[in-house]
């Protein structure tokens, strides 16, 4: 199966700096790559998503890009604020398996941005 | 539109008791997904179902948990003999449609905290 591997696992920026935050994915089939952002003891939220037949997206101050040959993609913050302050996840799709549909999670960047 | 429901948010069970943690999906979602978290750790898949339906099952253990999501009423994700290895984080997330399509991004409830003494 899909197996997601995220790094770094803690990352320490200072306020106004930027952040990448990196993952990669072993099933060549997958074909959409979200990222979630939880804050301490609330839901993971969307933040961006890629599909595989884009390279980049950005919004405002995250864009995430994406590798398919390489199976790696990656987020990136720039101007960093205090409240970016969270864990970070990165997801894989794979295509259908069994007719259903799971996102397959790396294990989480815990950020910190300091003042 | 409420988002995704869960409740409780916290669940304290002794050993060998019986767990049900519910999930009411967004107003017009009719798939739903089970993840569970544990410290330090990503969200692991469990199970995917539609009304009725159980579609992919193939995160959950075999034994002792069970899901549902009946025609009328929440998702029940149902943990019985619980041991304290369950202890954990467990989210629900519901889509409007199976995944692959354009518009089949998740969100996520709040979670159920169990917590097993």
């Amino acid at each position: 199966g899909e197996n997601v591997e995220q790094h770094p696992s803690t990352l320490s920026v200072q306020e106004g700096d930027s952040a990448v935050i990196k993952c990669t994915y072993s099933d060549s089939a997958s074909n959409y790559f979200p990222w979630y952002k939880q804050e301490l003891g609330k839901r993971p939220q969307l933040i961006i998503d890629i599909r595989s037949n884009v390279g980049e997206k950005k919004d405002q101050r995250i864009a995430v890009t994406l590798n398919k040959t390489a199976k790696h993609f990656s987020l990136h913050i720039t101007e960093t604020q205090p409240e970016d302050s969270a864990v970070y996840f990165c997801a894989a799709s794979p295509p259908t398996r069994n007719s259903g549909y799971a996102l397959n999670f790396g294990k989480g960047t815990s950020l910190l941005v300091t003042p | 539109n409420a988002g995704v429901m869960q409740n409780p948010r916290h669940l304290v069970r002794r050993r060998g008791q019986e767990a049900r943690l519910r999930c009411s999906p967004m107003k017009g979602h009719s798939h739903v997904y089970w993840y569970r978290q544990l410290p330090e750790e990503g969200l692991k898949f469990m199970v995917y179902l539609q009304k009725e339906n159980i579609i992919d099952e193939s995160g959950m253990p075999k034994e002792r948990f069970s899901a549902e999501f009946p025609k009328e009423g929440p998702s029940i994700l149902r943990i019985q003999q619980v041991v304290r290895g369950d202890s954990a984080a467990y989210f629900c997330a519901s889509s409007p449609r199976r995944g692959g399509g354009i518009n089949e991004k998740l969100f996520f409830g709040s979670g159920t905290q169990l917590s097993v003494l």
